[in-house]
């Protein structure tokens, strides 16, 4: 059974700060998305990771993948208010064909202090 | 380009009812997921459509909940009957087929009392 596994839960941080979100998953996959969740809102998608060595940026966040440790990370360079709010990550396991089967990590709600 | 439609946004019922939940996919998307996501957690996939057929629905609790895609757009779930747990959030998905990317609609915010 495919677990996906996101550290921190929760992230306080002062604007200005960097700090990095981890997504650690426990079989192979080509395929890692990240999604925002605002709250009561619905999840809007960030990035899609789709190969060993990935990296895209947009704004303030980067995200990476690597496939042969199974982890991706996302990355915040200079937190601004605006950022606060809950990251998923996801991954499509490689079932050798199975269709866009997508599995979400537990989140990480991030907070950004003034 | 319209999203990903849901319908109701907000449901409240008593545990026992039946309730049920529309999706309306964006145009051309063959993928159709619906998720579960429990306040605090991250969504938990119950059933996923390619086109009407079923692809996986391992985790979707049988024995009470149900799910159909008409002609392979459309999508209602349903849950009969309701119990106290199934409070949660009930978001749609679709993606085109062969490509990753999921958009998800607002939701159907669902408790049960």
């Amino acid at each position: 059974e495919l677990k996906v596994e996101q550290n921190p839960l929760f992230l306080s941080m002062q604007e200005g700060k960097n700090y990095t979100i981890y997504c650690n998953y426990s079989t192979t996959s080509d395929r890692l998305y990240w999604y925002r969740q605002d709250p009561g809102k619905s999840l809007e998608s960030l990035f899609v990771l789709l190969s060993n060595g990935a990296v895209k940026q947009e704004g303030r966040l980067m995200a990476s993948l690597d496939t042969k440790a199974r982890l991706s990370t996302l990355h915040i360079t200079a937190a601004v208010h605006d950022l606060s709010a809950t990251y998923f990550c996801a991954v499509g396991p490689d079932y050798g064909g199975a269709t866009n089967k997508l599995i979400f990590g537990t989140g990480t709600l991030l907070a950004v202090q003034p | 380009e319209a999203g990903v439609a849901q319908s109701p946004r907000y449901k409240i019922i008593e545990k026992r009812q039946s309730v049920a939940f529309w999706c309306n996919p964006i145009s051309g998307h063959a993928t159709l997921y619906w998720y579960q996501q429990i306040l605090g957690q991250g969504p938990k996939l119950l059933i996923q459509f390619q086109n009407n057929g079923v692809v996986d629905d391992s985790q979707l609790p049988k024995d009470r909940f149900s799910a159909e895609r008409l002609k392979g757009v459309d999508s209602t779930l349903k849950i009969q009957p309701a119990k106290l747990e199934d409070s949660a959030v009930y978001l749609c998905a679709s993606s085109l087929q062969g490509e990753g990317t999921a958009f998800f609609g607002q939701g159907t915010r669902l408790t049960v009392v």
